[in-house]
């Protein structure tokens, strides 16, 4: 079956660390994205690509990095520089763009903690 | 920027009641997508309305889009508890812009 993967499921960062959350679609989408979720906030753009090695930066990119070297992977790195990473990362993915997405297909998250 | 606004942000409701969440943006969207995020889930595609004034039916929820295109409802007729979790609304504001922005979302409630 079609999806995206993302690992770990859960994650513990000490301070200071940098942190990489996977994910892997077989959706053969060129559109991925990144979304922080707090409790109440709804979700926020962190990065998003839109074909593989270009990305751009979404709302709250600062302390966040990704790459797209593969149209499958879109990995996520959050920093040190990032003062409040704990969060639920959901990374999704799109066949097209804007009106033409069709609706994003969400992973099932990584929840980051910072210990 | 782009705002989208959802209400209410909670609601709890007897098995069987209705239930309405509403969506408001600041600015004309060119879509409107909805979202359902069960507890401890991920979120996951409903459906998307594009026409000005256009009504979706899925079963037992209603999807409308408003005339001037800047609000959106879903309406769950008879609710049961597999309807429980948190609805979003998500849409795309301007010309040449590509990006969701999403509402705070409305966390249901159902009490059997």
């Amino acid at each position: 079956d079609g999806g995206i993967t993302q690992s770990p499921k859960y994650l513990f960062r000490k301070e200071g660390q940098n942190v990489t959350l996977s994910c892997e679609q077989n959706l053969n989408h060129d559109a991925m994205y990144w979304y922080r979720q707090d409790p109440g906030q709804g979700l926020r753009l962190i990065y998003y690509s839109q074909i593989v090695n270009d990305f751009q930066k979404g709302d709250i990119a600062e302390g966040y990095s990704v790459s797209r070297e593969k149209k499958e992977s879109f990995p996520l790195t959050v920093t040190s520089a990032q003062k409040n990473p704990t969060a639920f990362y959901l990374c999704a993915s799109s066949r097209g763009q804007g009106l033409f997405s069709y609706g994003y297909t969400f992973g099932s998250g990584t929840r980051l903690t910072v210990v | 920027g782009q705002q989208v606004m959802q209400i209410p942000q909670y609601q709890h409701v007897q098995e069987g009641e209705d239930f309405t969440t509403y969506c408001n943006s600041s600015t004309t969207l060119s879509n409107i997508q909805w979202y359902k995020q069960r507890p401890g889930g991920h979120p996951v595609f409903l459906i998307q309305l594009v026409k000005s004034g256009e009504v979706k039916k899925q079963k037992r929820l209603t999807f409308q889009f408003g005339e001037a295109k800047k609000n959106s409802s879903l309406h769950i007729t008879a609710t049961q508890t597999t309807d429980v979790g948190t609805y979003f609304c998500a849409g795309i504001a301007g010309a040449g812009s590509y990006q969701l922005t999403f509402g705070k979302g409305t966390k249901l409630s159902v009490i059997p």
